[in-house]
């Protein structure tokens, strides 16, 4: 099993609705939880992160933690065309210099 | 405000050639990592350098060499390229301090192994 794991999708939904992504994990020891956007052709830019569980909201952007399920989402709300693109989950064990393990990434259309 | 400059952006290259791949940030982070991303796989840690002079192993180091040359310059080499290490190779960087630091990415080296 791999130690996060995410639906690589394509997921398409129409513009204005609410999008949902989400990732599970096995590892109890991540801490930090964050959200890349990936457009084509381009490198991971960080959305949000989160430190251990509860929400944050950034924007029409929300995220959520729940460690007692080891479970991470993503709430986009009045989706748009622009947020087409591929969204990665990653993690990490603690602050310092570790690296990231991350998610295979959601494939997202976003429909006009 | 460049970030991380990763070159060359694409390579072909046969079966046992050797090359390096170099990264560069000017944001005088401590930290430094090198990624590769494949279909299916996501990105997985290929060394990461904690800061400058020393380097760490990460998930699939195997068949890989890395270098931090100094603060700002950390570059991958391969020295006998495979097919399995077609893929797109990412840099990134970040502080070194306790708590969340963001990792900053380049936009990638797209490599071919024929």
């Amino acid at each position: 099993q791999k130690e996060v794991e995410q639906d690589p999708g394509p997921l398409s939904v129409p513009e204005g609705a609410i999008v949902s992504l989400n990732c599970t994990y096995s590892n109890s020891a991540f801490q930090y939880f964050m959200w890349y956007r990936q457009y084509s052709r381009k490198g991971p830019e960080l959305l949000m992160y989160t430190y251990s569980s509860g929400n944050k909201e950034d924007g029409r952007f929300t995220a959520q933690v729940d460690k007692s399920s080891k479970y991470i989402s993503l709430f986009i709300r009045d989706s748009q065309p622009s947020d087409s693109a591929t969204y990665l989950c990653a993690m990490r064990r603690g602050g310092g210099a570790d690296g990231l393990t991350f998610g295979k990434g959601t494939h997202l259309i976003i429909q006009p | 405000n460049a970030g991380v400059t990763q070159t060359p952006k694409f390579q072909v290259l046969k079966t046992g050639q050797s090359m390096t791949l170099q990264c560069a940030q000017d944001m005088n982070h401590n930290s430094m990592y090198w990624y590769r991303q494949d279909p299916g796989m996501g990105l997985r840690l290929i060394y990461y350098s904690a800061s400058e002079g020393t380097t760490d192993k990460g998930e699939v180091p195997n068949g890989y060499n890395v270098s931090r040359l100094n603060k700002r310059e950390f570059s991958l080499r391969l020295e006998s390229a495979a097919p399995s290490q077609t893929s797109v190779y990412f840099c990134a960087s970040s502080e070194a301090r306790q708590g969340f630091q963001p990792q900053h990415f380049g936009d990638g080296t797209r490599l071919s192994i024929l």
